[in-house]
């Protein structure tokens, strides 16, 4: 299993352009969550899906969008990339039982720099 | 609403020193928590997590943390620090039925060889 995985692991975009970064999972998980990484802020919940075909706003989900398509790929664009959504953003997966103790899997991360 | 405070930003302790970090919450009903480690460039890892049952809980690369109720409290403790503990650690709090995370600021562990 490769668990979840992000694609790229870089990007440098100019103010104005637009991207879309991706998440896959493959565990079967229900739940699939997006989250940037500031210094001093933690973890913030962009946008989160229950699943397939279904998505939900965060915390802070200005300025971009999502899709669920497919249950195992969840993508996270950015229709016009700003200085402030420099970050570093996790992709997340859960799976829905009891059992799994709301437990959530990470992937690695994308550095993103809008310049 | 959910909260969660590390109140430490950053830690530095001496490799083979105790370690205890604080995690504070503020939530109504019995809240999931956990604790990940983040080390440097890396993705998120979970060290453990309460959901119910024994307050003390015991989790991977030798950590432990207790859930105490009253004080609001799930701190992370380890008796004995390794160098490659250096990192920085989350505590996370999930409300009952939302699968959804509320994320402390974290606290950086910085160990003295």
């Amino acid at each position: 299993n490769a668990g979840v995985t992000q694609t790229p692991k870089f990007r440098v975009l100019k103010t104005g352009q637009s991207m879309t970064l991706l998440c896959a999972q493959d565990m079967n998980h229900e739940y699939m969550y997006w989250y940037r990484q500031d210094p001093g802020m933690g973890l913030r919940l962009i946008h989160y899906s229950v699943g397939e075909g279904t998505t939900a706003k965060g915390e802070v989900p200005d300025g971009y969008n999502v899709s669920r398509l497919k249950k195992q790929n969840f993508l996270l664009g950015l229709e016009s990339a700003a200085p402030s959504q420099t970050s570093v953003y996790f992709c997340a997966s859960a799976r829905t039982s009891v059992s799994s103790s709301y437990e959530q899997y990470f992937g690695p991360g994308t550095r993103l720099t809008v310049t | 609403a959910q909260s969660v405070t590390q109140p430490d930003i950053h830690i530095t302790v001496s490799e083979g020193a105790s370690l205890e970090l604080r995690c504070n919450y503020s939530y109504g009903a019995t809240p999931y928590l956990f604790w990940y480690v983040q080390s440097p460039g890396q993705g998120l890892q979970l060290l453990l997590k309460y959901f119910s049952g024994d307050t003390l809980v015991q989790g991977i690369k030798g950590f432990e943390a207790e859930f105490k109720r009253s004080q609001s409290s799930f701190n992370l403790r380890k008796p004995s620090v390794h160098w490659s503990d250096a990192a920085e650690y989350f505590c996370a709090v999930a409300a009952s039925g939302t699968y959804k995370y509320i994320f402390g600021t974290g606290t950086r562990l910085k160990v003295l060889a």
